[in-house]
């Protein structure tokens, strides 16, 4: 069966580093999308993409996040200069059509020290 | 604001006993999914309603969406400790495009 897979499972960076999350999203899928879940919070939406660029993200996608489409299977996510209140697990998923269910991968747990 | 609100937030219950979750909302939702949250894992998704007023059965599981599209339930017949886990309703506000994710609700199954 076909799933979301990313890399890598956990990351751990210093306060101010850059860093990339990769997703590679289910192969017929055509929207993309990252979230964010923080210890024991609720999962919250960052950004949706869709033929080459942004269609939606939410207040917390702010000018230190960016996403990429690189080639035809990877979908990145970019945190340009890490502040420890990014520490979250980070979850990619895709879905066949806008408003079609979304499947999500394992996720990224991003650790900022 | 929470605008997909469920409860409860936490349940504890022994194995057998039946239950039901909400999630409800004062907006109106294209659709809405089920998921169940393992630790340290993604969501994996359980069902999608669509119609006001669907019904749909997935084993021992029964979701059920709202006449008016506002309001879902997840009922849970003679549950197991495999059915102890986070599960998350979400979906999209009619008129926008963000998915949005309920509060959640854990679960745990004693055996």
């Amino acid at each position: 069966e076909p799933e979301v897979t990313q890399t890598p499972s956990h990351q751990v960076t210093q306060m101010g580093q850059e860093v990339i999350l990769r997703c590679v999203p289910i192969s017929n899928h055509l929207y993309f999308y990252w979230y964010r879940q923080i210890l024991g919070q609720k999962v919250e939406f960052l950004v949706s993409f869709y033929n080459n660029e942004i269609s939606e993200k939410s207040e917390i996608f702010d000018d230190q996040f960016s996403v990429e489409r690189p080639d035809g299977s990877n979908f990145t996510l970019k945190i340009r200069s890490t502040k420890l209140e990014d520490s979250a697990m980070y979850f990619c998923a895709s879905s066949e059509g806008r408003f079609y269910e979304q499947y999500f991968g394992p996720g990224t747990r991003l650790t900022v020290t | 604001t929470q605008l997909l609100e469920q409860s409860p937030q936490f349940l504890s219950i022994q194995e057998g006993e039946n239950l039901t979750v909400y999630c409800n909302s004062s907006s109106v939702f294209s659709s809405l999914q089920w998921y169940r949250q393992e630790p340290g894992e993604g969501p994996v998704l359980l069902v999608t309603v669509v119609t006001g007023g669907e019904v749909k059965k997935l084993k021992r599981l029964t979701f059920q969406f709202g006449d008016a599209r506002k309001d879902s339930s997840l009922h849970i017949t003679a549950a197991q400790p495999g059915d102890t886990g986070l599960y998350l309703c979400a979906g999209v506000r009619s008129g926008t495009y963000k998915y949005i994710f309920g509060t959640g609700t854990r679960l745990k199954v004693l055996a």
